[in-house]
């Protein structure tokens, strides 16, 4: 069956340190992959999105790797703050499912001062 | 420029009734999706239009049911409610671009509580 899993515990770490998150997937060959942020109560926001032909991309303190071999995406954020609190989302977009977007449940991560 | 705008922000429904919920998406954004986030879950695709026609169906029954609209706005109802539809409603606009990467701007969500 298909899945994507993301790291389900939440992520706690010191404030400076780099926060790297998991998403794995099975059955699935996505053409994209896409990571959002999200806040309590409010909509996922778009962070970054990374193609199968590409293995890294980087976004200010954010830096994206997918490897399509080992079917698992890892996103960083380097020199993290308090304010990277949040839960962050993997995406997928699959041609085989008419480029909809699947969703993993999220990893909370949590940045201490 | 204002991003997607989605209304209620909060609604509360006893079993059996039904709710249409709207979205507006960000100006020349031609395409709106919808997605269901349970607590604890990521977002649920349950439908896309793309100039006013079902572009996707998520694994969703029939209760659920969305339109659009010629000015690219959405409603989204749901019929016979049961208290599992009980969940945080997205709205999502987006604007195809190339190779069909579709980056999805999302609202605020209408939390909808179903007694």
């Amino acid at each position: 069956s298909q899945k994507i899993e993301q790291n389900s515990e939440a992520l706690n770490i010191q404030e400076g340190k780099t926060a790297t998150l998991t998403c794995n997937y099975t059955n699935y060959s996505p053409a994209y992959l896409q990571w959002y942020r999200q806040d309590p109560g409010r909509g996922p926001v778009f962070l970054l999105l990374i193609r199968e032909n590409e293995k890294e991309k980087r976004k200010e303190r954010l830096k994206v790797t997918f490897d399509t071999t080992l079917k698992q995406s890892l996103f960083h954020i380097t020199a993290s703050q308090p304010a990277d609190s949040a839960t962050y989302l993997c995406a997928l977009e699959s041609e085989e499912y008419g480029n909809k977007l699947v969703f993993g449940a999220g990893t909370i991560l949590r940045v201490k001062s | 420029d204002a991003g997607v705008t989605q209304s209620p922000t909060h609604l509360i429904k006893t079993r059996g009734q039904q709710v249409t919920l709207r979205c507006s998406p960000i100006s020349g954004h031609k395409s709106v999706s919808w997605y269901q986030q349970v607590l604890g879950q990521g977002p649920q695709f349950i439908f896309q239009y793309y100039e006013k026609e079902e572009r996707g169906r998520g694994n969703f029954p029939d209760r659920f049911s969305a339109r659009q609209f010629p000015n690219y706005s959405s409603e989204l109802n749901v019929n016979a409610l049961l208290l599992g539809d009980s969940a945080l409603y997205l709205c999502a606009s987006s604007s195809p671009g190339l190779a069909g990467t579709e980056t999805q701007y999302f609202g605020p969500g209408t939390r909808l509580l179903v007694l």
